[in-house]
């Protein structure tokens, strides 16, 4: 069974901070997906990432996906409360998994 | 432009009863993906459709769960009987040419079973 394992599971950041949110596999995936859920909402994409190694830049989000296709990186720089929500990766493999997210609160 | 549209948005109903979810999907596109998003399970795919016909329903947890897509603009979630623990969000997302194409995702219906 393919896993995605997210990390942190919870991060609480001051407006400004720059953080970063993991998510990992010890599995291959031909693409990653990288969502962003707001509370009583579905998840929207961010970006897909499908070559390893692959950097995406989205403003101030930066996504990397690793050289083997297992695991990828999302970078906020400068958060501000509007980036709060919950981040989800999802990857395709012979299946869509979902990792279980991390959820990010940027204080004012 | 319209997006998927789930119906109803909350559904609180005793244990025992048929529970129907609905979902038009965004016009076009050719996959429809039913998800299960819990607390303690997260984000869960039960089953999904590429031009109307089921591909696959391997996450469908039982045979309680079924889902139908009679045509391009319409596909239904329907648990029967229900229980407590299918108390969850339930999404509908769709998407076009290819399932690593972006997922488009409705605001989903609360379903409480009692």
């Amino acid at each position: 069974t393919q896993l995605l394992e997210q990390s942190p599971q919870f991060l609480s950041i001051q407006e400004g901070e720059n953080l970063t949110v993991y998510c990992n596999s010890s599995s291959v995936f031909s693409s990653l997906q990288w969502y962003r859920q707001e509370p009583g909402e579905g998840p929207v994409l961010l970006v897909t990432v499908v070559t390893g190694g692959e950097v995406k830049k989205l403003k101030r989000l930066t996504f990397q996906f690793g050289d083997a296709r297992k695991d990828s990186s999302l970078h906020i720089t400068a958060a501000q409360p509007g980036d709060t929500g919950l981040y989800l990766c999802a990857g395709w493999g012979n299946k869509l998994v979902f990792g279980a997210g991390t959820i990010l609160r940027v204080k004012s | 432009d319209a997006g998927v549209i789930q119906s109803p948005r909350h559904e609180v109903t005793e244990m025992g009863q048929e529970v129907t979810l609905r979902c038009k999907p965004i016009s076009g596109h050719d996959y429809l993906f039913w998800y299960r998003q819990t607390m303690m399970r997260g984000l869960e795919l039960l089953i999904y459709f590429n031009n109307n016909v089921p591909i696959d329903d391997s996450g469908m947890p039982e045979d309680r769960f079924s889902a139908k897509m009679p045509n391009a603009s319409f596909s239904t979630l329907k648990i029967q009987p229900s229980e407590p623990r299918d108390s969850a969000v339930y999404f509908c997302a769709s998407s076009f040419q290819g399932l690593n194409q972006p997922q488009h995702f409705g605001d989903g219906t609360r379903l409480s079973i009692l």
